[in-house]
């Protein structure tokens, strides 16, 4: 079945120690976004590809980084995780951004928890 | 800014019908969508609005009036394993989604 796929699922870390997040996806879609949600709280966007092109959110910190090596691939880089980067980090992906066929589909999450 | 509100919590009973409401103020629209999503999971699509109307699909359905920027998720025939919280997001003139914090539904038998 085509899928968005997120390792892993359950990641400690530990204040300071840089940790990577991963998610693949076997629908060969154009884009794909990373989305930080904490508690009760709606998903925020941090940034997202379009293809290679990188959009980077105004308000996302310096210190989330991405990388999307090819069409399947996108990795979160968090180069020094604070407390308050404690969350659950969602891959999506979509066909397009600008129409009826852009549907964002979801992983199941990288829940991250900071020590 | 561009907001989405919808209701924090609501409570219904198992075998009934419920509605969770969604108004929005967005710089421009290109769609709405429902979300499900259970507590500690990502959210899962339910569906999609661009015209206004009713979109049924199964025990679920959507309503859109663009004109009041308002929408609606109707649940029918509540069952326990509906209790989740459904996000309500809108694409803006730019195609970037804003979502709402969700209302987290509570089924009781």
């Amino acid at each position: 079945d085509a899928m968005v796929i997120q390792n892993p699922r359950y990641q400690v870390t530990q204040f300071g120690k840089p940790v990577t997040l991963s998610c693949s996806q076997t629908l060969n879609h154009n884009v794909m976004y990373w989305y930080q949600q904490k508690s009760s709280q709606a998903p925020k966007l941090l940034f997202h590809y379009y293809d290679k092109d990188f959009n980077n959110e105004a308000d996302t910190p310096d210190n989330f980084q991405s990388r999307r090596p090819n069409t399947s691939f996108c990795f979160l880089d968090i180069r020094s995780p604070g407390l308050g980067d404690a969350a659950m980090y969602l891959c999506a992906t979509s066909r397009d951004q600008d129409g009826s066929t852009d549907t964002q589909y979801f992983g199941p999450g990288t829940r991250l928890t900071v020590l | 800014g561009q907001n989405i509100d919808q209701p924090t919590e609501m409570t219904a009973t198992e075998g009934a019908i419920v509605q969770i409401n969604c108004t929005y103020q967005t710089s421009g629209f290109n769609g709405l969508f429902w979300y499900q999503q259970h507590a500690g999971e990502a959210p899962t699509f339910l569906s999609y609005n661009v015209l206004d109307g009713l979109e049924e699909k199964g025990r679920f359905s959507s309503f859109l009036s663009r004109s009041k920027g308002y929408s609606y998720l109707l649940l029918k025939e509540l069952q326990m394993k509906d209790s989740a919280s459904y996000l309500c997001a809108v694409y803006d003139s730019n195609y970037q989604l804003i979502w709402g914090a969700g209302t987290k539904l509570i089924i009781k038998p």
